[in-house]
């Protein structure tokens, strides 16, 4: 079973920030957070990890609460193209259990 | 792109029927991943290949078989499949698989299987 929590969907303005929320509480110390989305009928595709710092890349931002408990995916302009599903997965090395995620609306 | 391609990208057989999906992937790495997503389930994790030895199944039945001959290919052997077999077939692949350290999967585009 997946060991995260995620809203099943969100809405969000076009060129707004969308902040995704996830509830990991029994994330083990060694566990990575991840983030992948999946556009319609497409791959998943990798969007950001950390351990315990927040981070940034040219796609999004992690952050993650100090008891590591829970984070926030933020996508700081969201467009059209961001309406996908939300994939919010701890892991320790790469076996990746993908939960239900968080279906993004991108509303014009 | 992400480095990863799947062939084909739609697939339609009988039950009958033997065909193969093939996963190449560009980026160096050594572990590769076949994945299936049926209609609004999660994604779940079918084969494991680490330095083309099969490390993991997760308990998928026999009328699908695996075959990875070297470190950038990776194929899925189809034969006597049934109509709930039809999903997106989805390859993966990352650097290697270390216990203990974090690996990015990068995904291929996947291949919808249609079983009649």
């Amino acid at each position: 079973d997946a060991k995260t929590t995620q809203p099943p969907s969100m809405d969000c303005a076009e060129g707004r920030a969308a902040n995704l929320p996830c509830n990991h509480s029994t994330i083990s110390g060694n566990e990575y957070v991840y983030w992948y989305r999946q556009i319609h009928s497409q791959g998943p595709q990798y969007i950001i990890h950390g351990l315990k710092n927040n981070e940034t890349n040219e796609m999004a931002s992690l952050i993650i609460t100090e008891d590591r408990k829970s984070s926030t995916l933020i996508l700081p302009h969201a467009t059209l193209r961001d309406t996908a599903v939300y994939y919010c997965i701890v892991a320790r090395d790469d076996k990746i259990i993908f939960g239900k995620g968080t279906r993004l609306h991108i509303l014009p | 792109e992400t480095g990863v391609t799947q062939t084909p990208r739609h697939l339609v057989m009988g039950m009958t029927n033997k065909k193969s999906l093939k996963c190449e992937q560009h980026l160096g790495h050594n572990a590769m991943y076949w994945y299936k997503q049926s209609a609004k389930k999660p994604l779940e994790l079918m084969f494991v290949y680490n330095f083309k030895e099969q490390t993991e199944n997760n308990s998928v039945p026999s009328r699908f078989s695996p075959e990875c001959p070297n470190s950038s290919h990776l194929f899925l052997h189809l034969h006597t499949l049934q109509p709930e077999d039809s999903a997106l077939y989805l390859c993966a692949s990352s650097q290697a698989k270390v216990v203990g350290v974090a690996d990015t999967q990068y995904f291929g585009p996947g291949t919808r299987l249609t079983v009649l």
